[in-house]
This record gives C-alpha cells, sequence and structure tokens, in this order.
C-alpha cells in the first residue's frame, strides 16, 4: 500500500529561528495536503498541493510540491512560540471506490522562547 | 469543532468492558473516518464509512467495530478484544463529492483503560 514518510520526527528551535519538515510519498500523489496539530488538540488542515512544483505561502509557511508529485516540503520562517505543535502531511489513498487520507507520522516542533 | 462532535473528551474503562465512543458532524459529508493515535505517533485508520450503511476496515480493525445508520453518526465501539484500547481517538469527516480529500477533525477523545 501506499507509504508517506515525514523527517525529522522531532525538531526543536529557537524562536525566530526557521524550521523545514520534509514528506516523500512511495507513490505519485493526486495532491498534497497539511495539517497542524496543536498539543493536546486535534489535527486541523493547513493547506492542499495540487500542481507539480507548486508553491504556495501562508504569512510565514512555504509550501512546496516535488515535480514528481511525490514529495512535499514545509518551511517555516522565523518560528514563534504559536508555531509549537505537529505538522503531519497527507495524501489521498484510493482502493476501488472508497478515498482515504495516508498521513505521514509528523513532524513534533517545539519553539524554545 | 468545525461541525464535528465527539463525546466524551475524556473516558475511562474497566478492563474488558466494551466502550461506544460518539461522533457526530452537521457538515452533510458522506464520509467519515475513525483514526487512533499513540503518544508521540501519528494517525492510524480504524475504520471508515463512504455512504450510510456501508463501512471499511482500516488499517487496524482488529478490536473494533463501527456502525453507520445515519449520515450524521459513526459510533465506534472499542470491544474487549482490543488488546491494548488505551489511545487518543479522532474523528473526522470528509465532502467525497468535493474535488478534495481534505478532512475535518473532531476534538477527539482519549480514552483509558484501567
Amino acid at each position: 500500500g501506499q507509504q508517506v514518510m515525514q523527517i525529522p520526527q522531532y525538531q526543536h528551535v529557537q524562536e525566530g529561528e526557521d524550521f523545514t519538515t520534509y514528506c516523500n510519498s512511495s507513490t505519485t500523489l493526486s495532491n498534497i495536503q497539511w495539517y497542524k496539530q496543536r498539543p493536546g488538540g486535534h489535527p486541523v488542515f493547513l493547506i492542499q498541493l495540487v500542481k507539480s512544483g507548486e508553491v504556495k505561502k501562508q504569512k510565514r509557511l512555504t509550501f512546496q510540491f516535488g515535480e514528481a508529485k511525490k514529495n512535499s516540503s514545509l518551511h517555516i520562517t522565523a518560528t514563534q512560540t504559536t508555531d509549537v505543535g505537529t505538522y503531519f502531511c497527507a495524501g489521498p489513498y484510493s482502493s476501488g471506490s472508497a478515498r482515504q487520507l495516508t498521513f505521514g507520522s509528523g513532524t513534533q516542533l517545539t519553539v524554545l522562547p | 469543532d468545525g461541525g464535528i462532535t465527539q463525546s466524551p473528551k475524556y473516558l475511562f474503562r474497566k478492563e474488558g468492558q466494551n466502550v461506544t465512543l460518539s461522533c457526530e458532524q452537521n457538515l452533510n459529508h458522506d464520509a467519515m473516518y475513525w483514526y487512533r493515535q499513540d503518544p508521540g505517533q501519528g494517525l492510524r485508520l480504524i475504520y471508515y464509512s463512504q455512504i450510510v450503511n456501508d463501512f471499511q476496515k482500516g488499517d487496524i480493525a482488529e478490536g473494533y467495530s463501527v456502525s453507520r445508520e445515519k449520515k450524521e453518526s459513526f459510533p465506534l465501539t472499542v470491544t474487549s478484544a482490543q488488546k491494548n484500547p488505551t489511545a487518543f481517538y479522532l474523528c473526522a469527516s470528509s465532502n467525497k463529492r468535493g474535488p478534495t480529500d481534505t478532512q475535518y477533525f473532531g476534538p477527539g477523545t482519549r480514552l483509558t483503560v484501567l
């Protein structure tokens, strides 16, 4: 089946430093999604990338989708304490008529003040 | 939030007891999902349903059961056959007819089996 791998598993940064998490799929994806889960909370959808080589920005967050549509990255510039949480990538997977998402294992970001 | 509710937020049960976790959505979404999350881990799919009265096993269905009698509701039963049931359980829904598979999550239920 489809596998989605994320690195690193954990990342500690000083506030103001940059942060990047990487996501790799074993299969070509029609799209890739990113979610954020705050400590003690639930995953919240951040963004979806669809096109090969696509780059999208949300304030200090930059998302990229690889040319081969098998990898993606999330980069945060000048981290803040509000960025703390676990970031998951997810790719859609179809089995017959059923559609589901395969989630990466997540990168847990800690921002030290 | 986002129109998905899960109850209760915290649940304690004795070993050997079955327990049912509630999930309700008012987003008019066709598809609903149950995930299990262990500390420091990602999301593992337990069961999913694309339409009323139909559901499929996910990656870790053993020891769990579900029903989908109404579009709005997708309860999950953790049976005594589940060997390690203590975990954080997340319910999600998505609009199968939409152009994306974006999932909207409920607040989750933390189950502790004593």
